[in-house]
């Protein structure tokens, strides 16, 4: 089956990094992407990688590993903000030519003063 | 402004009864995509399509119809037969084709349909 894995919930202090982890098996890869999500609004695209290693992109960075079936999404300097729901979502090659994803059951990540 | 836009954003449905959901993008993308979104677990996928005229089934199909009779739009309908529609409802669209695999999709803001 495909599964993909996310710790449900991460609590942090405004100002330091978090990590938050993205384990997952699916039928092939083709890239997995971060979005970032506030309560009752549309996720946004934070991400995307395909090959090892690291694309950091301001305060966010997104690491993968493919033979680890492993990524992870950084937050640096975290503000209040930042406090959102973070889903992890991966293209396997049963999609085909077509753009469809699996995704996570979401972190819901709650930054504290 | 180029997006993509969701009515109504709050939808209630009595017993027995069919509701529509709109979806409307005006970024030229060729791939639209249903998800259903529950408390606590992630998007699902319901129903997909990748050019007009056409569209294919997700995960969770059952008790859902769609239509793709033009590019900008991807209505939802949400029939009797689905027993538990209480969820945040989310369109999405991509390029689509060969051009989408590095490309993300992009959300509207969602409908949140509960039962009367």
């Amino acid at each position: 089956g495909q599964n993909i894995d996310q710790p449900t919930e991460m609590t942090a202090t405004e100002g330091a990094i978090v990590q938050i982890n993205c384990t997952y098996q699916t039928s092939g890869f083709n890239g997995l992407f971060w979005y970032q999500q506030h309560a009752g609004e549309a996720p946004t695209f934070l991400s995307y990688n395909v090959l090892d290693g690291l694309e950091e992109k301001g305060r966010f960075s997104s690491f993968l590993s493919r033979s680890k079936g492993y990524s992870y999404l950084l937050l640096k300097e975290l503000q209040m903000k930042d406090s959102a729901s973070y889903l992890c979502a991966v293209r396997g090659t049963l999609s085909g030519n077509t753009g469809k994803l699996i995704f996570g059951q979401g972190t819901t990540l709650q930054v504290k003063p | 402004d180029g997006g993509i836009t969701q009515s109504p954003k709050y939808l209630f449905r009595k017993e027995g009864q069919n509701v529509t959901l709109s979806c409307e993008q005006n970024l030229n993308h060729d791939a639209m995509y249903w998800y259903r979104q529950d408390p606590g677990q992630g998007l699902r996928l319901i129903y997909y399509s990748q050019i007009v005229n056409d569209f294919q089934k997700g995960d969770i199909a059952e008790g859902y119809s769609v239509s793709r009779e033009k590019k900008e739009s991807f209505p939802l309908t949400v029939t009797s037969a689905q027993k538990n529609p209480t969820a945040f409802y989310l369109c999405a669209s991509s390029i689509g084709g060969g051009a989408s695999w590095s490309q993300p999709q992009h959300f509207g803001d969602g409908t949140r349909l509960s039962i009367l």
